[in-house]
């Protein structure tokens, strides 16, 4: 199966501010087809997840342009620029290049 | 609006089985492949299966964990999919999500609660 690794597992922010999470993949989530499946999710404190970015870097329909994804092969980061409250919670990237389908273990994200 | 909803959960013993469904709304449900998605207390996300539309011969794909335990099964004329799960043991306790997509998803339900204890 293909690990994906998160870092850090936790996060503290100001609003306004910046971060970034870094996951990381055992196996170049390349596939066959060319195109490079990690996704971000976020799932907000007693809510389901909710995709973020897919293909990389591609922003899910109605996600701020604040959500930026960027990497490739087995390296890729998540930015999210001038943080505000409702971006709190917890980041989960995920791979569908190969099943099963697997995630990280998360990154949380707190207020300072 | 794109909607689903999960039912079937609840409390079961070690070694029981149960049938979760999750019904959807606001999309083409025959064009998209379906998920099941876990997530123990406190822990983070497990996708648990998959199952293919009809254009894929409803080709269906398990976590290795689970396999032999579930099965996920859909209904296009219901634009419903189900996952039913046996020999069911204390870490199978979870939230169950129903997710569309195929190799990310788009949409996630508000999930249904599985209690394995005697």
């Amino acid at each position: 199966d293909v690990v994906m690794t998160q870092t850090p597992v936790s996060l503290s922010v100001s609003l306004g501010g910046q971060v970034s999470i870094s996951c990381r993949s055992s196996q170049s989530l390349v596939h066959n087809n060319g195109n490079t499946y990690l996704s971000w999710y976020l799932q907000k404190p007693g809510q389901s997840p909710q995709l973020l970015i897919y293909k990389v870097s591609n922003r899910f329909s109605g996600i701020s342009d604040r959500f930026s994804g960027s990497g490739s092969g087995t390296d890729f980061t998540l930015k999210i620029s001038r943080v505000e409250p409702d971006d709190l919670g917890v980041y989960y990237c995920g791979q569908g290049t190969q099943y099963p389908h697997t995630f990280g273990a998360g990154t949380k994200l707190e207020l300072k | 609006e794109v909607q689903i909803l999960e039912t079937g959960g609840g409390l079961v013993k070690p070694g029981g089985s149960l049938r979760l469904s999750c019904a959807t709304s606001g999309f083409n449900f025959n064009d998209y492949f379906m998920n099941w998605v876990r997530q123990a207390p406190g822990k983070g996300l497990e996708w648990v299966a998959q199952i293919r539309n009809k254009n894929y011969n409803y080709a269906t794909y398990y976590a290795e964990s689970l396999e032999g335990r579930v099965t996920i099964s859909r209904d296009d004329s219901k634009s419903s999919v189900y996952l039913q799960v046996s020999s069911l043991r204390a870490e199978d306790t979870a939230i169950y999500y129903c997710t569309v997509g195929r190799r990310y998803f788009d949409y996630w339900g508000q999930g249904v609660m599985v209690t394995v204890s005697s």
